[in-house]
């Protein structure tokens, strides 16, 4: 069964460092999300884009963070200048419409540590 | 923006019996909701998607239910088993459709 990819599976870094965290959706899939989890906390909605641009995002989605699909397969979220709080696992998922009657396909996640 | 509370944090039940977890809503009915597992360290993954005309929906030991009245759905799953062991997430889709927002999810402990 086709899966999403993400990778790094782990990453640390220290506070202020910028940081990119790649995935690589489905690939029928049209639309493209992420997700991040706080330890012990629910999922929660960062952004989602569909046809290169993004279609919305929360408000946690502030100017440090931005995504950009480079090529025709790699999904790309990038953290300017991190923050302690942003320690989370952060998910890709992506759907082949959005999801109105449709399921999201997630991927297994990285986690991300800012020192 | 819609609330989304799902029973307990912690649910456990024996090996056999039918496990009952609750989703409740707080705004608008959204047109489907959605019921999602995720395991310690990995991503969620859909189990089912039940539309607000459906009363019920069924796949092997999993059903749902939606009632658009008490805004609620019930996930059952039956003759569970250990390896039924995760948390449950129930998901909606927002007013705009273009994003889900996850409860914060129960999780259910089957044991042997």
């Amino acid at each position: 069964e086709p899966e999403v990819t993400q990778t790094p599976s782990h990453q640390v870094t220290q506070m202020g460092q910028e940081v990119i965290l790649r995935c690589v959706p489905i690939s029928n899939h049209l639309y493209f999300y992420w997700y991040r989890q706080i330890l012990g906390q629910k999922v929660e909605f960062l952004v989602s884009f569909y046809n290169n641009e993004i279609s919305e995002k929360s408000e946690i989605f502030d100017d440090q963070f931005s995504v950009e699909r480079p090529d025709g397969s790699n999904f790309t979220l990038k953290i300017r200048s991190t923050k302690l709080e942003d320690s989370a696992m952060y998910f890709c998922a992506s759907s082949v419409r959005f999801p109105t009657n449709e399921k999201l396909f997630f991927g297994s996640g990285t986690q991300l540590s800012v020192l | 923006s819609q609330k989304i509370e799902q029973n307990s944090e912690a649910l456990n039940i024996q090996e056999g019996k039918t496990a009952t977890l609750t989703c409740n809503y707080t705004n608008y009915s959204p047109a489907y909701l959605q019921w999602y597992r995720q395991d310690p360290g990995r991503g969620p993954v859909f189990l089912l998607l039940i539309r607000e005309n459906e009363k019920e929906k069924r796949k092997e030991r999993l059903k749902v239910t939606f009632d658009t009245t008490l805004k609620q759905s019930l996930f059952h799953i039956t003759a569970s088993q250990p390896a039924d062991s995760a948390t449950y997430l129930c998901a909606l889709p927002s007013g705009s459709a273009r994003q889900l927002t996850f409860g914060s999810g129960t999780q259910l402990t089957v044991l042997p």
